[in-house]
């Protein structure tokens, strides 16, 4: 069974702080994703990565920049965290090779005060 | 540019009935996916089912069917006899290949329906 695991499932951080949300997947996919859940608003794509040290901007990627040094590991970072950052943050990941199941971490409730 | 919506932010429904839930889509690209996930009160996102654009039978999963009618841009799920634990969100997303940047895809979520089944 593919494994997405999530470092934390929650997280709460003061304003200003700078903040690291990291995923694992241990089945060798090429490509990983970021998004984050609001009541009302589903869920929106922040970055995703479809290789080792390759990035793309989602669709709100203002305030983010992610990581992905190892093709196992994406990591969200919040370089200043701000109380507007509150929120269920999701990673995905999806096999190349036209594949279209993502599957998804257990989530991280993040709230910063 | 892509979009999902459901117009149901919640439904209430009673046990053993079936449900239908709405989705509508918007795109321009002639090649395109639909899915449905189901998450938990737990958080997990499950997936159900799936659809491509090209696919000409609805397809079906157990209790799970995706009615796609292509020329109204609709993505319907439908739940056969509905069970307690089929109370949680469910999301609508489409998936779509952005040709112009290596065939990478991404995928635009609905704002989801709560279901609750009534015993």
């Amino acid at each position: 069974d593919v494994k997405v695991t999530q470092s934390s499932r929650y997280l709460v951080k003061r304003t200003g702080e700078k903040v690291f949300l990291e995923c694992v997947q241990d089945m060798d996919h090429e490509n990983m994703f970021w998004y984050r859940q609001d009541p009302g608003l589903g869920l929106r794509l922040i970055y995703f990565s479809y290789d080792v040290k390759m990035k793309e901007k989602g669709d709100i990627p203002e305030g983010y920049s992610v990581s992905r040094e190892k093709k196992e590991r994406f990591s969200l970072i919040l370089e200043s965290a701000s109380t507007n950052q509150t929120s269920m943050y999701l990673c995905a990941s999806l096999p190349g090779g036209g594949a279209y199941e993502q599957y998804f971490g257990p989530g991280t409730r993040l709230t910063v005060t | 540019a892509q979009k999902i919506t459901q117009t149901q932010p919640g439904m209430f429904v009673q046990e053993k009935e079936a449900v239908t839930l709405d989705c509508t889509y918007d795109t321009s690209d002639p090649s395109y996916g639909l899915f449905w996930y189901k998450q938990p009160s737990s958080g997990e996102m499950i997936f159900l089912i799936y659809q491509g654009s090209y696919d000409q039978q609805n397809a079906t999963e157990g209790r799970y069917s995706l009615n796609f009618q292509k020329a109204r841009k609709s993505a319907n799920l439908v739940i056969s006899a509905s069970q307690l634990g089929d109370s949680a969100m469910y999301f609508c997303a489409m998936r779509f290949i952005m040709l112009s940047n290596f065939g990478n895809e991404k995928l635009t979520f609905g704002t989801g329906t709560r279901l609750t089944i009534i015993p």
